[in-house]
């Protein structure tokens, strides 16, 4: 079956960095795009980024571009997503999230969550 | 970019009665539409892609129409376990891909 286990809580003080990891098992990793959503305390959904299965490459909503890196490790099977420059603002929980393989744009298997709390 | 909408903000329903979500988008998004459930502390679930095929697992009792900028999801007969939130989320205009605020289904 599709599982997909995030890292654990982290807390960063402003300015700094946070990498955060989802490993997948249960699917062809090669064949699915990855995608990170993330969640505000109380708050809905915002999409951050996905990274593509074949060539790596990457798209960010571009109010996180310069802050964010996704890359992923086929040999691992894991993903990963690096923000930097951490303001209180980006305290959320983060998703992985697989797009479907019928259409990238949908997301159909989602991590447990990662919480990054940024606070002085 | 895409912005949604999503009325109401919270329907109080009993079990057993049909729950209609609403989903406006700033534009035409054509098909693009799919819709999520929340319950409280779990990830987001699809239920719904390209306004109205069912994810795998899905019950029959959820239902998606909808094209262009106007999207419906209708709970035919709402379960115990359906009183959660609700997302519509676009990919018809991307990036980004963005979803809606959320309508929460809760028990009258």
């Amino acid at each position: 079956q599709v599982q997909m286990v995030q890292s654990g809580a982290e807390v960063r003080k402003p300015g700094a960095s946070v990498k955060v990891s989802c490993k997948s098992s249960g699917y062809s990793f090669s064949r699915y795009y990855m995608h990170w959503v993330r969640q505000a305390p109380g708050q809905g959904l915002e999409w951050v980024g996905m990274i593509s299965p074949s060539d790596g490459s990457t798209s960010y909503a571009q109010k996180f571009q310069g802050r964010v890196t996704m890359t992923r490790d086929p040999s691992t099977t894991t993903d990963y997503m690096e923000m930097s420059s951490l303001k209180s603002e980006d305290t959320a929980v983060y998703y992985c999230a697989r797009g479907l393989y019928e259409d990238y744009g949908y997301f159909d298997f989602w991590g447990h969550g990662a919480q990054v709390t940024v606070s002085s | 970019e895409i912005v949604l909408t999503q009325s109401p903000a919270t329907l109080s329903l009993s079990p057993g009665e049909r729950a209609t979500l609403s989903c406006r988008a700033s534009e035409s998004i054509s098909k693009y539409l799919g819709w999520y459930q929340q319950k409280p502390g779990q990830a987001p679930r699809l239920l719904i892609f390209d306004a109205s095929n069912r994810a795998t697992g899905v019950p029959v009792r959820f239902i998606g129409s909808g094209s262009g900028a106007d999207f419906t999801l209708t709970i035919s007969s709402l379960e115990p376990e359906d009183f959660a939130v609700y997302y519509c989320q676009q990919r018809g205009d991307w990036p980004p891909f963005t979803f809606g605020p959320g309508t929460k289904v809760e028990l009258k």
